[in-house]
């Protein structure tokens, strides 16, 4: 079974910040890579897809990378609606799904 | 527009067995490359994922649930059930459904005597 291991667990940071959050698969998951946000109270809300497309309507400061078997979410200018929860989520086509264990970005 | 409703106990007694409803709106379940999944979230913790099925009826389920778990689906009422066997106040969670980019607002489910 695929292993998903997300790092920073938490991340502090301020508005304009560059934010780099990383996932790790345990073998190859062929890009079915899958970036969430989660608010408080609410569901996750999808950012990125296929490790690199942008979920429509997501803003352009989001971005989705890929490296072998590492996966990076970027934030180049952080902005106030962004602090929240975020997760990694392989859905590869013929195993069940794993989450990232998440990383909250907090005010610094 | 595709929505996503979750439904089931508020409260469920220590050794019972839990169902789950998901009722999706303008979604098909049979339309290829449709995949259905269950989420859980215990209060203040991270996402773990439970089971999916699939638009041809395959089935996955995690490993360290796999026993209890059952997912099915009624492609007449459009829905996704997912049962949960003998639960246990650790089962205590927000249960989502989800197809990746449709998500349910998640229904919480307490396990208490």
């Amino acid at each position: 079974d695929i292993q998903m291991t997300q790092s920073p667990s938490t991340l502090s940071a301020s508005v304009g910040d560059r934010v780099t959050i990383t996932c790790r698969a345990s073998q190859n998951i062929s890009s079915w890579l899958a970036w969430y946000q989660q608010k408080p109270g609410a569901p996750p809300t999808l950012l990125i897809y296929k490790a690199s497309r942008l979920e429509t309507g997501v803003p352009s400061r989001f971005a989705g990378s890929e490296s072998g078997t590492k996966f990076t979410l970027t934030v180049s200018s952080l902005q106030p609606d962004d602090f929240a929860t975020y997760y990694c989520q392989q859905y590869t086509t013929f195993s069940p799904w794993t989450f990232g264990q998440g990383t909250k970005v907090e005010v610094k | 527009q595709v929505t996503v409703k979750e439904s089931g106990p508020a409260l469920v007694r220590p050794t019972q067995t839990l169902t789950l409803t998901c009722t999706l709106s303008a979604f098909y379940l049979t339309k290829r490359g449709v995949r259905v999944s269950w989420i859980r979230q215990p209060p203040g913790r991270a996402l773990e994922w439970l089971a999916r099925i699939d638009w041809d009826d395959d089935k996955f389920y995690s490993p360290s649930l796999r026993t209890r778990l059952t997912i099915s689906k009624d492609t007449s009422r459009n829905q996704v059930v997912l049962t949960m066997t003998n639960v246990d106040p650790a089962d205590t969670a927000t249960y989502y459904c989800s197809t990746i980019n449709h998500w349910g607002q998640g229904t919480l489910v307490t396990v208490s005597s």
